[in-house]
């Protein structure tokens, strides 16, 4: 069936680097690709989305590219802050979307070191 | 700022006892899915609904799991009996799905614990 892989499952870094998250689908019908961000003991909730007619779509310190002939996507957060720790969930809508139905990955724990 | 309530928030039963979780969606959202998150498994999808019709049941197990939305202001997921392996938690979310998938808004949980 259709799946969504996540890599890394853990991520460590220093206040002020870089993070990148990345994710491989399989379904080729996909068309939407949103990340979703769950601190500890909240919901999750969105914070980047991108559609298949676009490569790359920022919004100020996170970015989102798509290689849909790749059939992956990832998600960069620049000059990361201790607030961005949290688990990020990559999920792409399933069968081209006209169900609303998503396939989450497993989610990446980003802890940011002060 | 509308969101998705859930309730309970904390549930604590004993194996064998039947649990209900309630969700109310955000009004105008005509799609709702319940969500169930493990440290192992992730977020799977277990129902969801549009315009208040089962659409996909096929990630709930059948015998014990039973979901339903009986008006649009209310969505339930009932397991009976629980199990142990049940312990989890469980979010419903709810969208505008149109002309194609769009973002999901989440409750706060429910999280079950079946000793």
């Amino acid at each position: 069936g259709e799946n969504v892989e996540q890599h890394p499952s853990t991520l460590s870094v220093q206040e002020g680097d870089s993070a990148v998250i990345k994710c491989t689908y399989s379904d080729s019908a996909s068309n939407y690709f949103p990340w979703y961000k769950q601190e500890l003991g909240k919901r999750p909730q969105l914070i980047i989305d991108i559609r298949s007619n676009v490569g790359e779509k920022k919004d100020q310190r996170i970015a989102v590219t798509l290689n849909k002939t790749a059939k992956h996507f990832s998600l960069h957060i620049t000059e990361t802050q201790p607030e961005d720790s949290a688990v990020y969930f990559c999920a792409a809508d399933k069968g081209g979307g006209s169900q609303g139905n998503l396939i989450f990955g497993k989610g990446t724990k980003l802890s940011v070191k002060p | 700022d509308a969101r998705v309530t859930q309730t309970p928030r904390d549930k604590v039963t004993e194996m064998g006892q039947e649990v209900t979780m309630r969700c109310q969606p955000i009004l105008g959202h005509n799609t709702v899915f319940w969500y169930r998150q493990t440290m192992m498994q992730g977020l799977e999808l277990l129902a969801y609904f549009r315009n208040r019709a089962p659409l996909d049941d096929s990630g709930m197990p059948k015998d014990r799991f039973s979901a339903e939305m009986p008006d649009a202001t209310l969505a339930t997921l009932k397991i009976q009996p629980s199990e142990p392996r049940d312990s989890a938690v469980y979010f419903c979310a709810s969208g505008l799905v149109r002309s194609g998938a769009g973002e999901l808004f989440f409750g706060e949980g429910s999280r079950l614990t079946v000793l």
